[in-house]
Parts: structure tokens; C-alpha cells; sequence
């Protein structure tokens, strides 16, 4: 079964500081990986989905992250951190039958001014 | 256009009492799925309804937990009787049938403290 791994429960940048959040899936490549945020007392948000057309995908408020086979890896990042970026997120797989998700621990953002 | 809704936002009830939780989908999305998120662990996939069906529930814990989702609209989790460790947020997430992306769109959650 497909799994994903975030290494750090909790990040900490500065405001204007590259933001870098790690997530490594299993061996096997999947066909999709997204990346979820979760803002204060709000639901899961779709920040951005890798469908296997492009390895570089761009997200909303300008988040990115780039597919690399080679390291199994689907980190997301970010330039320079804004205030608003404060929130948790979650990298997540779907199952073989491209319905249930599977999600990592997610990790924590935080924003110092 | 509505996202997932789901009621209440937070519940405590205590060990034995019986709590149900909702969730309000997307309009026109037939799939829907309850998740959920014990604290300090990742969030779980509990139950997936196709419209009115139970397509897989191969992730609820145990018989305390009752899904419903009748006439294909809302669904209800009901969880009798509650112990501690059902204590987490509980997610609803809906989708369109038929997509091979699958995205799926995911309420606030339920927050469940039971004690």
C-alpha cells in the first residue's frame, strides 16, 4: 500500500525566508500526490496536486513542488514565508482504487516575525 | 457553491454517551468520506459512501461506530457508546463521482473530546 513520510512535525521560518516541507512516498510511484493545508479552524485545502504531466507543479499562494523519482520525494517550498503561511500541511497519496487518501503526520508551520 | 459542512464543531460527551456528527457535502458530489485524526498521529481514512452505499468501510475501528448516509445526501457517524480513545477530529470529505484525480474537498472537522 502506498504510504508518504513529512519529516518534522514542526517548522519554524522567518518571514521573507525560503520555506522548505518534506514529504517522501513509497517505493512505488504514484500516479498522484497532493499537498493539503490546514489553516486555523478551517477545513483541508487543496494547496496542489501532482498528476504525473509535469514534475514542477505550482500551487496556490505561490507555493510549488517539484516530483523527483530519483529520491522519492514531492517536497513542497516556498520563497519567502508570509505571515498567512502559518498553518499545518499535509502531503497525502490516494489508495491503488484512486479513492481513499493517505495522508502523512503533517507538520507544522510557523512564521516568526 | 457551499463546501463541506460539517456540525457540531466541537463535542464533549462522556465515556458512554453517545454522540452523532454530520457532514453536508458539496452539492452533487456522490462520494463522501469520513476521516479521522487522533491526536499526535496522521489522519485516517474510517469510511467511503458511493450516493447511499457503503463502498468501503474497511477503516472504521469497531461496531461502536454506525455510518449512515441516507438518500445520498448528508451522512451521520454515530459513535455508542463513546470511549476515550474515540477522542480526535473527526473529517468529512467529498468528491465527484468518476474522476481519476479523485479530489476530494474536506470540511472543518469535528472535534470529539471524550471523558
Amino acid at each position: 500500500a502506498q504510504s508518504v513520510t513529512q519529516l518534522g512535525s514542526h517548522v519554524s521560518v522567518s518571514e521573507g525566508a525560503l520555506v522548505l516541507l518534506r514529504c517522501n512516498y513509497s517505493s512505488s510511484v504514484p500516479p498522484y500526490l497532493f499537498w493539503y493545508v490546514q489553516y486555523p479552524n478551517q477545513g483541508l485545502q487543496l494547496l496542489l496536486k501532482y498528476t504525473s504531466a509535469a514534475t514542477l507543479v505550482k500551487g496556490i499562494n505561490g507555493f510549488e513542488a517539484e516530483f523527483k523519482k530519483s529520491e522519492t520525494s514531492f517536497h513542497l517550498t516556498k520563497p519567502s514565508a508570509h505571515m498567512s503561511d502559518a498553518a499545518e500541511y499535509f502531503c497525502a497519496v490516494p489508495n491503488s482504487g484512486y479513492s481513499t487518501l493517505t495522508f502523512g503526520k503533517g507538520t507544522m508551520l510557523l512564521v516568526s516575525p | 457553491e457551499a463546501g463541506v459542512t460539517q456540525f457540531p464543531s466541537h463535542s464533549v460527551i462522556e465515556k458512554g454517551q453517545t454522540v452523532t456528527l454530520r457532514c453536508d457535502p458539496i452539492s452533487g458530489h456522490d462520494n463522501l468520506y469520513w476521516y479521522r485524526r487522533v491526536m499526535g498521529k496522521e489522519i485516517k481514512f474510517l469510511l467511503h459512501f458511493v450516493k447511499e452505499s457503503k463502498q468501503d468501510e474497511s477503516g472504521m475501528p469497531n461496531n461502536r461506530f454506525l455510518a449512515e448516509r441516507t438518500g445520498g445526501t448528508y451522512s451521520t457517524l454515530k459513535v455508542q457508546p463513546a470511549e476515550l480513545e474515540d477522542s480526535g477530529v473527526y473529517f468529512c470529505a467529498s468528491s465527484h463521482l468518476g474522476t481519476r484525480e479523485n479530489i476530494q474537498y474536506f470540511g472543518a472537522g469535528t472535534r470529539l473530546s471524550v471523558l
